[in-house]
């Protein structure tokens, strides 16, 4: 089944500095990969998503690019505010299910003011 | 629309003890998914389901069951708890192929069981 690996586990980064969060998945044939940002004692809420026809999205700060051949994908934010602070995740859908998620284990970004 | 709603907010369980967790959404959306969430790692799903009276198994199924009778509402239930149940449980819903895939989580149940 599908394998979603997520680095690093933590990211401290200085205020208005990039943070980049990558990961791999073992599916070739999946097709959706959404990041969700979880706040402290809160529900996961979706922040961008893209799909294998696209290679690169953005969203104000936030853009996700995504290498199929080398199945990977990766979380950019410029310009990090310390509300950016948050547990990150990413997904992927696994072959036999469009409409699964398989989450990697998540980011812990801390943004030093 | 309220979205996502989950009851309870926490719950304390001895070992051996049933309870279910409620879960409703007022968005109109076929699908619906049950995931946890243990300290520091990400989300495993449960169960799922794509429409009333259809649940399937997810990644982690064992000592849980499930039940759709309407489209709004999908009760997890736990039988015998086990100290390895102790974890935050998200209810999620999605209306795949209306233009987008993303899921709304409700606000999570937190269960320890001792």
């Amino acid at each position: 089944g599908e394998n979603v690996e997520q680095h690093p586990s933590t990211l401290s980064v200085q205020e208005g500095d990039s943070a980049v969060i990558k990961c791999t998945y073992s599916d070739s044939a999946s097709n959706y990969f959404p990041w969700y940002k979880q706040e402290l004692g809160k529900r996961p809420q979706l922040i961008i998503d893209i799909r294998s026809n696209v290679g690169e999205k953005k969203d104000q700060r936030i853009a996700v690019t995504l290498n199929k051949t080398a199945k990977h994908f990766s979380l950019h934010i410029t310009e990090t505010q310390p509300e950016d602070s948050a547990v990150y995740f990413c997904a992927a859908t696994p072959m036999d299910s469009s409409y699964k998620l398989i989450f990697g284990s998540g980011t812990r970004l801390l943004v030093r003011p | 629309n309220a979205g996502v709603t989950q009851t309870p907010k926490f719950r304390i369980l001895k070992i051996g003890q049933s309870m279910t967790l409620q879960c409703t959404q007022d968005m109109n959306h076929n699908y619906m998914y049950w995931y946890r969430q243990d300290p520091g790692m990400g989300l495993k799903l449960i169960y799922y389901s794509v429409g009333a009276g259809i649940t399937d198994k997810g990644e982690v199924p064992n000592g849980y069951n499930v039940s759709r009778s309407t489209t709004e509402d999908f009760p997890l239930r736990l039988e015998l708890a086990a100290p390895s149940q102790t974890s935050v449980y998200f209810c999620a819903s999605s209306l795949p192929g209306g233009g987008t895939d993303t899921q709304y989580f409700g606000p999570g149940t937190r269960l320890t069981v001792l």
